[in-house]
């Protein structure tokens, strides 16, 4: 196991279309987490699942905003109808457990035009 | 509202220089605090964790500390090189044994010049 996952690495896309990023975690970690990061700025929290069940939202995960992990094994993040607001670098994370080390991916930079 | 500040924003130093980054956040009551390296356009790799039991982790070079008394950690890197240049962010973990998030600072930006 080579660490957590993401794809695509980059993606462009219109104003108005719908987008799916893909997280595949460390295989026994049943943590599984997704920020948000623009630029300049930390990292911002955005869900969280314990195994398929999503715990955690934040309020800056609008409507728009869907985050899956049906079997507890990798997720997928969805934005319906993407806005120019929406351009920020999205990673995911893992973890054994909650108070345990957390690893990163590489992220997926999501470019609106 | 849950805060943390790293300071300074940007550094740059010679090559063989030691150095400490700085990280205050304003709840004491923390599970633990983890610092991340971040290269431009990639995702964070972690570097230390260190549980709010403990004062000090180290690794190779680095050192971090804990202080939750004055809610202050520092990254100490000794003998800086060139491929240590990146952003350092740190993050503490807040909540009870249920879930726990990452609160992060926003990154101190690091170039060790040849």
């Amino acid at each position: 196991d080579t660490g957590v996952s993401q794809n695509p690495r980059h993606k462009i896309t219109k104003r108005g279309q719908n987008v799916t990023f893909r997280c595949d975690p460390i295989s026994e970690h049943n943590r599984l987490y997704w920020y948000r990061q623009t630029l300049g700025q930390g990292p911002e929290f955005l869900t969280y699942f314990q195994n398929e069940a999503q715990l955690e939202k934040s309020r800056l995960l609008s409507d728009r905003f869907s985050a899956e992990r049906p079997k507890g094994s990798f997720s997928t993040l969805e934005i319906q109808r993407t806005e120019q607001g929406d351009s920020a670098m999205y990673l995911c994370a893992s973890s054994f457990q909650g108070n345990t080390e957390a690893f990163f991916g590489q992220g997926t930079r999501l470019t609106v035009v | 509202k849950q805060e943390v500040t790293q300071i300074p924003a940007a550094l740059s130093v010679p090559e063989g220089e030691n150095l400490v980054l700085n990280c205050s956040f304003t709840d004491s009551a923390i599970y633990n605090l983890q610092w991340f390296r971040q290269d431009p356009g990639k995702g964070l790799t972690s570097l230390l964790l260190i549980q709010s039991s403990q004062r000090e982790q180290t690794s190779g070079r680095l050192n971090a500390s804990l202080d939750k008394s004055s809610g202050r950690s520092t990254l100490y890197i000794a003998a800086s090189q060139p491929g240590d240049s990146a952003t350092y962010l740190c993050a503490h973990r807040l909540g009870d044994t249920g879930f726990q998030k990452l609160v992060f600072g926003t990154g101190t930006r690091l170039l060790v010049s040849p």
